[in-house]
């Protein structure tokens, strides 16, 4: 148990819809990071959030944005969503942003 | 660029037998090397890690791993095989831009025969 627990657990979307992953944060953790991990692959960075600022993103397109909040806990939205974004999403957090990444359990997204 | 390579993504170990999980990294500047593993349907777990210093890092469930510079490797290894250790691992190196974010290698599934 990490302390960082991520919601919804599953969910199934349609192409061209759009989607709000959510992650609380391990308490007094500032620095939140977003993985993608694609099934048989490791994960992928999507972006970090320090003090509610982005800090350091991957190589993934606008349509997936974020935001971190004043309590520290983090939102992941997708746009436009095509089938390619079906995947396990890992949200971590860490007291800082050189410190261990804590990680939840993962949304699985699924879009048909 | 850092990036880590994995090699083998399926190892089949006999319980009682010495596991050995091969990590290959590329970094052009110290690194930071991390092991997670990931249970079914389960977030990522640390293992172990290196910073600095000694280069023979221990981690729990009886891992270690070893730095070497001269060869680029972090393998991990564990002496005798449980049933529980069934897994997948991840190897995976630390940017050193502003985030640390991790880069992860494509993962070994770690099989255990009875």
């Amino acid at each position: 148990e990490t302390g960082v627990t991520q919601s919804p657990t599953h969910l199934i979307k349609t192409r061209g819809q759009q989607v709000t992953l959510r992650c609380s944060s391990q308490s007094g953790h500032n620095t939140v990071s977003w993985y993608q991990q694609a099934l048989g692959q490791g994960p992928q960075f999507i972006f970090q959030y320090y003090r509610e600022e982005e800090n350091g993103r991957g190589n993934f397109p606008p349509r997936f944005s974020g935001l971190q909040f004043p309590n520290y806990s983090s939102e992941l939205n997708v746009n436009a969503l095509e089938l390619d974004d079906s995947a396990l999403y890992l949200c971590a957090s860490s007291l800082d942003v050189n410190t261990e990444a804590f990680f939840g359990q993962g949304t699985r997204l699924t879009v048909v | 660029a850092q990036s880590v390579t994995q090699l083998g993504s399926h190892v089949s170990v006999s319980e009682g037998a010495l596991v050995l999980l091969r990590c290959n990294y590329s970094s052009s500047v110290p690194p930071y090397l991390f092991w997670y593993v990931q249970y079914p349907n389960q977030g990522l777990q640390l293992l172990l890690k290196y910073t600095t210093g000694a280069t023979l890092v221990k981690g729990i469930n009886g891992f270690e791993a070893e730095f070497k510079k001269s060869e680029t490797s972090f393998h991990l290894t564990k002496p005798s095989a449980h049933m529980s250790d069934a897994a997948e691992y991840f190897c995976a190196v630390s940017g050193m831009d502003s985030s640390y974010k991790l880069i992860f290698g494509s993962g070994t599934r770690l099989l255990v025969r009875p």
